[in-house]
């Protein structure tokens, strides 16, 4: 079963816009990850944030996470044609039997 | 050199066959995962090791064996290949993070049609 939903499912946007994407989940969560898949390939670690945070850079990406709400949201600033891929939340529980839990992913799409 | 690697990339099969899938990992790492991904959704974990002595099931472990033959080797098998296995499969290992998340790092995926 999916912990994580991403929305949209599916973003268009022009190069050099901003691009927003969220991730709901239902159980507690230790950590919460964002991986980035381009068509066919394998995925890539982008960022990971603690429970504990709530707000987190790396380059262009800006992720915030609101336990509360159960929900985390990945940014992208100044969009650019290479940054079309699918994007997943990922989340973990912690503990001894560590593993990662996947949403459906946004597929975001950057218009030269 | 990939650190992870799969092979086969791609593979035609049909109902019932026996079908292996490898993957291999220069990076030292104790954990491996095999996972599937279906058109439009995520990933589904279908068994994971800790290290050689220890597999787990994953959400999807049925109709799937997997054996740990050494730190740097996970395999997937599908003992008879039906259609609805047909999928892109992914590899990926992680260090264990000594009680923190940790990161995995992905192979590039086998895609597999079993008609």
């Amino acid at each position: 079963s999916q912990q994580g939903e991403e929305d949209p499912q599916a973003l268009s946007i022009q190069e050099g816009e901003n691009a927003t994407m969220n991730c709901s989940y239902k159980t507690s969560i230790n950590n919460l990850q964002w991986y980035r898949q381009n068509s066919g390939r394998g995925l890539v670690h982008l960022i990971l944030i603690r429970s504990n945070e709530r707000e987190k850079h790396s380059g262009r990406l800006r992720v915030t996470l609101d336990t509360s709400k159960k929900s985390s949201s990945l940014l992208i600033t100044a969009s650019r044609a290479a940054d079309t891929a699918s994007y997943f939340c990922a989340t973990d529980a912690g503990g001894s039997n560590y593993k990662l839990t996947f949403g459906k992913g946004t597929l975001l799409t950057v218009n030269p | 050199d990939a650190d992870v690697t799969q092979t086969p990339r791609n593979r035609i099969t049909k109902t019932g066959k026996r079908i292996m899938l490898e993957c291999s990992q220069t990076k030292g790492h104790d954990r491996m995962y095999w996972y599937r991904q279906d058109p439009g959704l995520g990933l589904q974990l279908i068994y994971y090791s800790f290290d050689v002595k220890d597999i787990n099931k994953g959400e999807i472990s049925d109709g799937y064996s997997v054996s740990r033959q050494a730190q740097a080797k996970f395999s997937l098998s599908l003992e008879s290949a039906i259609p609805n296995q047909t999928a892109l499969y992914f590899c990926a290992t992680s260090d264990g993070g000594q009680g923190e998340s940790d990161t995995q790092y992905f192979g590039p995926g086998t895609r597999l049609t079993v008609l």
